[in-house]
């Protein structure tokens, strides 16, 4: 079946250490997203992705680093430099069409302490 | 720059009732307007989206929504919930600039009682 896999679901690191959150896709999408939930936010864009080797910032990139090496993966790193990095992360991945929906995988709940 | 407002973060409803879902955008340009909904823990799934053509969409699980350029809403509705319908309930729109970009609302959480 095709989708996305994010992985793992639930994350614990020590404060000041990086983590590196996987996503996978076989929907042979090009743009691929990183999105950041917390209660009562909604979801906010951190990076976004339309080809490989090439992405960009979003709203709450600060913290935060990607990599787009091939078209089916986008690990996002949560640095040492982000603030508060306790929260649920969504990767998405979408046609480059506006109005085509984004698939969603299934989360990545981290936990810093 | 496109922005989504939800009224109410929490709303209730009996099962069997109607379930009404407010959502009001801010676009400079016609938008493409998209209804998703979480489970716990879950990621988010399409329940129906507006792009052209028709304004009354209609989606998954019995749900549908009315676009309204006049009134800048996009409203969910769903004639009789059902306890399964609990969920938390996105609006959003896609963003300027390529690809699929979304703006999401801050969500609201549905409950249904017996």
């Amino acid at each position: 079946d095709g989708g996305i896999t994010q992985s793992p679901k639930y994350l614990f690191r020590k404060e000041g250490q990086n983590v590196t959150l996987s996503c996978e896709q076989n929907l042979n999408h090009d743009a691929m997203y990183w999105y950041r939930q917390d209660p009562g936010q909604g979801l906010r864009l951190i990076y976004y992705s339309q080809i490989v080797n090439d992405f960009q910032k979003g709203d709450i990139a600060e913290g935060y680093s990607v990599s787009r090496e091939k078209k089916e993966s986008f690990p996002l790193t949560v640095t040492s430099a982000q603030k508060n990095p306790t929260a649920f992360y969504l990767c998405a991945s979408s046609k480059m069409n506006m109005n085509t929906e984004a698939f969603f995988g299934q989360g990545t709940r981290l936990t810093v302490v | 720059a496109q922005s989504v407002t939800q009224l109410g973060s929490h709303v209730s409803v009996s099962e069997g009732a109607l379930v009404l879902l407010r959502c009001n955008y801010s676009s400079s340009v016609p938008p493409y307007l998209f209804w998703y909904v979480q489970y716990p823990n879950q990621g988010l799934q399409l329940l129906l989206k507006y792009t052209t053509g028709a304004t009354l969409v209609k989606g998954i699980n019995g749900f549908e929504a009315e676009f309204k350029k006049s009134e800048t809403s996009f409203h969910l509705t769903k004639p009789s919930a059902h306890m399964s319908d609990a969920a938390e309930y996105f609006c959003a729109v896609t963003r300027t600039g390529g690809g699929n970009k979304l703006t999401f609302g801050t969500g609201t959480q549905l409950k249904v009682e017996l």
